[in-house]
């Protein structure tokens, strides 16, 4: 497995602001992904952050909202922007290790958007 | 129709019972699954994983996965209090390929 870090780990944020959120693994990852989770929901995929290039987005979600930076193998950012009430979630980044095909999820950043 | 299908529950069983929760499937190219724990206010945890069909025992947690149903099951002997949280079950077609999750289930063992 892997230590997956995310901060912050909570905030509490403006409506029109924006929220960067980190993410920095310990090892080797292939992929890393972005989820979004609801209250008392499953988990919703945001994004695919790929390395050097722009991040691949699912339907739903889109750049200029959810900004994703992926520099290197190891770390990468997503940006809520001009956040809403509705943004009000728990983000979760994901890595898929080198070698391997299972995914290990970050602790989660709990958003609340006032 | 969901790619994933999971009985939300709440599920409530007394401690040392034998739980088996369940997710069906529609996608028969899926051959990556995975479950997850998840408890209150934390990431979800990755409890077991497999490829293609077949059974994985990991302690007290056996995985089981029917390719001809498009059924998987995850088994937990002994449960404990601590078992108490969400499982999430997870697949994918190919590697690299997006995850589907479940809906989860809500697990409670009680003393």
């Amino acid at each position: 497995s892997a230590v997956i870090s995310q901060k912050p780990s909570r905030d509490i944020c403006q409506r029109g602001t924006s929220l960067t959120i980190q993410c920095q693994v310990d090892s080797q990852v292939t992929m890393m992904f972005w989820y979004r989770q609801q209250p008392g929901q499953s988990l919703t995929l945001i994004a695919t952050a790929n390395q050097g290039s722009e991040a691949t987005y699912e339907s739903g979600f889109v750049i200029d909202k959810f900004p994703i930076s992926r520099p290197n193998l190891t770390f990468s950012t997503l940006t809520v922007s001009n956040m809403s009430p509705e943004d009000s979630s728990i983000y979760l980044c994901s890595v898929v290790l080198l070698g391997g095909y299972e995914q290990y999820f970050g602790p989660g950043t709990r958003l609340t958007v006032t | 129709q969901k790619e994933v299908e999971q009985d939300p529950g709440p599920l409530s069983v007394p401690e040392g019972a034998i739980v088996s929760l369940n997710c069906t499937y529609s996608n028969s190219a899926f051959q990556y699954f995975m479950w997850y724990r998840q408890y209150s206010r934390k990431g979800p945890e990755l409890l077991m994983y497999t490829y293609s069909s077949g059974n994985k025992e990991d302690g007290r947690f056996t995985a089981q996965v029917d390719k001809s149903s498009k059924y998987i099951s995850l088994f937990i002997r002994d449960s404990q209090p601590s078992d108490s949280a969400t499982y999430l079950c997870a697949m994918s077609a190919y590697w690299g390929n997006q995850f589907y999750f479940g809906t989860g289930t809500s697990l409670t063992v009680i003393p």
